[in-house]
């Protein structure tokens, strides 16, 4: 089944640094993936998206590029803020026949940045 | 336009009680879902439904049950509560087609003893 991979955490770094959250996926057609964030005590919201191999989706200083080669879609930012520090989850959703889809998510990378 | 609401916020129930969570959307989505959120284990998919009438299960259906009478509403019982239970739950919808966004309830923190 689907499956998705991403870098345990807790994540800590100093406000203004460089970003990376590793993510790999396992899939059997063509999935759509997906960052969601959650921030301490709220339920997720989406924070960008891409549908096709190649795809980079951007939201608010965030960026990732779909890789089918490598299957990845690693999360970047190039300067975090304190306002930043969330869980993040890396996802994916694919068609399973009838009408039905699931999002399979990864366990979450838990970033906290310090001023 | 309230988006995904669930209730209770905060639960707490006894080995064996039976109690229902309730979720519902006004942005007239088809697709509804429920998933529990434990530590380290990330979100997991309960039951979902494509449609009014429509239900499927997800990676942990046991010992919830849910039914789907309106578009609107998609509650999840717990027939017989058990301490495994305990987790945080949330309901998302969705537009529809797997490339589109879910969007998240504010979720529901049970507790079982």
């Amino acid at each position: 089944g689907d499956s998705v991979t991403q870098m345990e955490g807790p994540v800590t770094l100093s406000e203004e640094a460089f970003l990376t959250i590793n993510c790999t996926y396992t899939a059997t057609g063509y999935p759509s993936l997906f960052w969601y964030v959650q921030y301490p005590g709220e339920g997720l919201q989406l924070l960008l998206k891409a549908t096709k191999a190649d795809d980079k989706g951007s939201n608010k200083g965030f960026e990732a590029t779909y890789r089918k080669e490598t299957t990845s879609f690693h999360l970047e930012k190039g300067s975090v803020q304190v306002s930043d520090s969330a869980v993040y989850f890396c996802a994916l959703s694919e068609y399973s026949g009838a009408g039905s889809y699931q999002l399979t998510f990864g366990k979450g990378t838990k970033l906290s940045v310090i001023p | 336009n309230a988006g995904v609401t669930q209730t209770p916020k905060f639960q707490v129930l006894k080995t064996g009680q039976s109690m229902t969570l309730q979720c519902a959307q006004d942005m007239n989505h088809e697709y509804m879902s429920w998933y529990r959120q434990d530590p380290g284990m990330g979100l997991r998919l309960i039951h979902y439904s494509v449609g009014a009438g429509i239900t499927d299960q997800g990676e942990v259906p046991n010992g919830y049950n849910v039914s789907r009478s309106t578009t609107e509403d998609f509650p999840l019982r717990l027939l017989s509560a058990a301490p495994s239970q305990t987790s945080v739950y949330f309901c998302a919808s969705s537009s529809g087609g797997w490339y589109n966004e879910q969007f998240f309830g504010p979720g529901t923190r049970l507790t079982v003893l």
